[in-house]
């Protein structure tokens, strides 16, 4: 089974504009992770949260985590066409990095 | 810094045929994944190595999938007989272990199967 939830399930937008998508999960966990995956590629980490962490920062990446309301938000500021691409988010539930995956958020930038 | 090398990266077979598939991990990484991801779903986690010893296989269809690690290094996953819901993409993925801290777990481009 799959603990993580994203939401929306697509989102389509244009350059320049900010995308949001959201995960929801559903026990306890030791970091959630964000990835990305281009059509007909491999995935690509993109920031890990720990438990104790609230939010983190890389580049044009903001990354959020409650975890009284068990739920994580991924947002990319002005986006580019470079963008588009599927999200996932993965929780580890213990230190030996097991993740569980979502069944993703779909985004598509258009110019 | 090479990645994660998987091959083949595509197969296609008929139902009730055998595949083999073959993952290098990064050097110096101790554990390797794989994961089948149907397509539209997330990946799905078949088996995890730390070194050569098994974690966690308990979604790996015994019956039918197998996989190896063998020095620790590459590792290989077979699937006899093949079933047509099998068609998905197996990744192969690896890391570093250092618990308890969460690691990035680095993907390989993954191989294609398609049962017919």
């Amino acid at each position: 089974s799959q603990q993580g939830e994203e939401d929306p399930q697509a989102l389509s937008i244009q350059e320049g504009e900010n995308a949001t998508m959201n995960c929801s999960y559903k026990t306890s966990i030791n970091n959630l992770q964000w990835y990305r995956q281009n059509s007909g590629r491999g995935l690509v980490h993109l920031i890990l949260i720990r438990s104790n962490e609230r939010e983190k920062h890389s580049g044009r990446l903001r990354v959020t985590l409650d975890t009284s309301k068990k739920s994580s938000s991924l947002l990319i500021t002005a986006s580019r066409a470079a963008d588009t691409a599927s999200y996932f988010c993965a929780t580890a539930s213990d230190s030996w990095g097991k993740l569980q995956f979502g069944a993703g958020t779909q985004v598509v930038v258009t110019p | 810094e090479a990645g994660v090398a998987q091959s083949p990266r595509y197969k296609i077979i008929e139902k009730r045929q055998s595949v083999a598939f073959w993952c290098n991990p990064i050097s110096g990484h101790a554990t390797l994944y794989w994961y089948q991801q149907i397509l539209g779903q997330g990946p799905k986690l078949l088996i995890q190595f730390q070194n050569n010893g098994v974690v966690d296989d308990s979604q790996l269809p015994k019956d039918r999938f197998s996989a190896e690690r063998l020095k620790g290094v590459d590792s290989t996953l077979k699937i006899q007989p093949a079933k047509l819901e099998d068609s998905a993409v197996y990744l192969c993925a690896s890391s570093l272990t250092d618990p308890p801290s969460g690691n990035t777990i680095y993907f390989g481009e993954g191989s294609w199967l398609t049962v017919v």
